[in-house]
């Protein structure tokens, strides 16, 4: 109940292209839910955040979706340009507890100029 | 743009060797975490500190684990006996307020145990 399943594992889009990483959750008590990016050799970063009391945010050419009642968030990357490609993190946390992270398997996300 | 600092950037131990793994966090941060990533898999969370204890730990985390803020400003990760299963890279993360605080990563410390 812990986990976040996170797909697809990779992802290879052409440049100007959508890319969508899926991510689904059990624990009803998780309330926030980000997606963080990392380059090789770097830590994550965050990229952007949901919390369930809405249904989309969208940040430039970033957008979470979120699903409550089936338990689902995505990432979709408009206009997906070879700079994004990196490793996409879904993850969630519990109210009062959001430093403690579970996150997705990751998706390695390549953008083909 | 202010960041989370962690020396060293790799260090190789022996089995059974004493790790300690330093972190300073930014300035005006007061919740720290530390994170561990072993290699090509999920980032998994470890412990979160606040006011000089630990507030939360995950299974992970065990006797052979424990974190310490001894001058106020560095924030470190001892392994007291290091098993080969602990190889992976270790981040440092922190924040400014609990709530919805953003939480920033350093670029890890890779540890290779041999």
């Amino acid at each position: 109940q812990q986990q976040v399943k996170q797909s697809p594992q990779s992802l290879i889009v052409q440049k100007g292209g959508i890319s969508i990483i899926n991510c689904a959750y059990e624990n009803t008590a998780f309330d926030y839910f980000p997606w963080y990016q990392q380059f090789p050799g770097k830590g994550p970063a965050l990229l952007i955040a949901i919390r369930p009391d809405v249904s989309e945010k969208k940040e430039g050419r970033f957008t979470i979706s979120f699903n409550k009642s089936a338990k689902q968030f995505s990432l979709h990357i408009m206009d997906s340009q070879p700079g994004d490609s990196a490793t996409y993190f879904c993850a969630a946390s519990r109210a009062g507890s959001q430093g403690n992270l579970i996150f997705g398997k990751g998706t390695k996300l390549s953008v083909k100029p | 743009e202010p960041e989370v600092t962690q020396t060293p950037s790799h260090q190789v131990t022996q089995m059974g060797q004493e790790v300690i793994l330093r972190c300073v966090p930014i300035s005006n941060h007061l919740y720290f975490y530390w994170y561990r990533q072993i290699l090509g898999q999920k980032v998994e969370f470890l412990v979160s500190f606040y006011n000089n204890e630990i507030s939360e730990k995950s299974e992970i985390f065990d006797d052979q684990f424990s974190v310490e803020r001894p001058d106020g400003s560095n924030f470190t990760l001892k392994i007291r006996s290091t098993k080969l299963e602990d190889s992976a890279m270790y981040f440092c993360a922190t924040k400014d307020r609990v709530g919805t605080g953003e939480l920033f990563f350093g670029e890890g410390s890779r540890l290779t145990v041999l």
